[in-house]
């Protein structure tokens, strides 16, 4: 059972580009976070999706957006990329029905560095 | 988001319990408490959850405090594949909707001498 995975791996921009970023669920599961973790700190919560719509968002600006489709993957998109847009991007996926209490399964993370 | 107060590193031997504590005084009768640990190179992974009564799974046991304002994730017997940040998260139950957000603090990075 294959878990979640993103892609790409490692990938590198110049200030001002674009980046989209995929993540795949868990099999079965129907939400999907995202997260952005700098070099030495934890995560920090972005946005959630379920049933193709955004449903929580943090402290995150617009250039920040996202995507679900019905087969339950995920794009992240980052426009106008800033040099303190480099950090690990992290993709966690749940059951809706896990509400509250259920865990998030998180992926290895695509590593974004803006040069 | 109540926040959470973690040391930032600890260390342990192998084959011995590790207490990892957590105090969380501002805490509301509707956070559930969280823990989750980040290994070297990945994403995180989910360790434990509990409400007020102390828990246990095949990976570790949650012990609560009675007044739930901190809390202690106990590993059993450490090995060296435990060596992680260790995250304790306060998860707030949203009224009417589901919670996806957990708010990391900078965790305890746990060290496991052989």
């Amino acid at each position: 059972d294959a878990g979640v995975t993103q892609s790409p791996t490692h990938l590198i921009k110049t200030r001002g580009q674009q980046v989209t970023l995929r993540c795949s669920p868990k099999s079965g599961h129907d939400t999907v976070s995202w997260y952005q973790q700098a070099l030495g700190q934890g995560p920090q919560f972005i946005f959630q999706y379920y049933e193709e719509e955004e449903r929580q968002r943090g402290n995150f600006p617009d250039r920040f957006s996202g995507h679900q489709f019905p087969n339950y993957s995920s794009e992240l998109n980052v426009n106008a990329l800033l040099l303190g847009d480099s950090a690990l991007y992290l993709c966690a996926s749940s059951f809706i029905q896990g509400k509250n209490t259920g865990e998030l399964f998180f992926g290895e993370g695509s590593r974004l560095t803006v040069l | 988001d109540a926040k959470t107060t973690q040391p930032n590193s600890m260390e342990s031997n192998e084959e011995e319990p590790v207490h990892l504590p957590c105090n969380h005084s501002t805490i509301s009768g509707t956070d559930y408490i969280h823990w989750y640990r980040q290994l070297p190179s990945q994403g995180p992974e989910y360790v434990i959850h509990g409400l007020t009564s102390n828990v246990n799974n095949r990976m570790a046991s949650l012990a609560i405090a009675e007044d739930r304002k901190s809390s202690t994730l106990i590993l059993h017997r450490a090995t060296l594949r435990d060596a992680a940040v260790y995250y304790c998260i306060l998860r707030s139950r949203r009224s009417g909707g589901s919670n996806y957000k957990l708010t990391f603090g900078k965790g305890t990075l746990l060290t496991v001498n052989p």
